[in-house]
């Protein structure tokens, strides 16, 4: 079958650094992305690795490990906007397999 | 530079009616994929398509479902006889190429069957 695990929910203050973990069990992996979605928004992209190893963007940084079939996202200088759901996604051939996804809540 | 558009983006339907989807694609994309989220979960694949094709529809329920991608206009996911289980946010994404790891998602829709 196909499987992504993600933690259900994290919690932070502002300022704080937090990493969201995603192990996956695909039949098919070409790469990982994260999904940023608000509640009632819809899924923004954040980033991308088909290699492995730690791509940065800004605040946000992603890190895959083929071997390990794991990644995960890391989130630093926290802000309350970036209360939201976080989501990774295998690339399977032409599709996107979601995660259950993370719930991350930023507190003052 | 215009995003993926859907609409409508909230829709209404009794049991038994029709539901019809648009999606328009970023301009320059070429490549389309649907996708529902129920509550509280993550999106499934449902279908993937380009222009007069469909090319993985592995995610679609076999009956009362289907999509199209015409040559002109938009996508469109039509759900047939509706149910409540059919009650979700419907995601339409695109892409420039296949193989894409970028998707680019539309702002959805939201489907309530009374």
């Amino acid at each position: 079958g196909q499987s992504l695990e993600q933690p259900s929910e994290v919690t932070a203050v502002e300022g704080a650094i937090v990493q969201i973990n995603c192990t996956y069990q695909t039949s098919g992996f070409y790469g990982l992305s994260w999904y940023q979605q608000h509640d009632g928004g819809a899924p923004t992209f954040l980033s991308y690795n088909a290699l492995d190893g730690l791509e940065e963007t800004g605040r946000f940084s992603s890190f895959l490990s083929r071997s390990d079939s794991y990644g995960y996202l890391l989130l630093q200088e926290l802000q309350m906007k970036d209360s939201a759901s976080y989501f990774c996604a295998v690339k399977d051939t032409d599709k996107l397999i979601f995660g259950t996804g993370t719930r991350l809540q930023v507190f003052p | 530079n215009a995003g993926v558009m859907q609409n409508p983006r909230h829709l209404v339907r009794r049991r038994g009616q029709e539901a019809r989807l648009r999606c328009s694609p970023m301009k320059g994309h070429s490549h389309v994929y649907w996708y529902r989220q129920l509550p509280e979960e993550g999106l499934k694949f449902m279908v993937y398509l380009q222009k007069e094709n469909i090319i993985d529809e592995s995610g679609m329920p076999k009956e009362r479902f289907s999509a199209e991608f015409p040559k002109e206009g938009p996508s469109i996911l039509r759900i047939q006889q509706v149910v409540r289980g059919d009650s979700a946010a419907y995601f339409c994404a695109s892409s420039p190429q296949d193989r894409s790891g970028t998707q680019y998602f539309g702002p959805g829709t939201r489907l309530l069957v009374l």
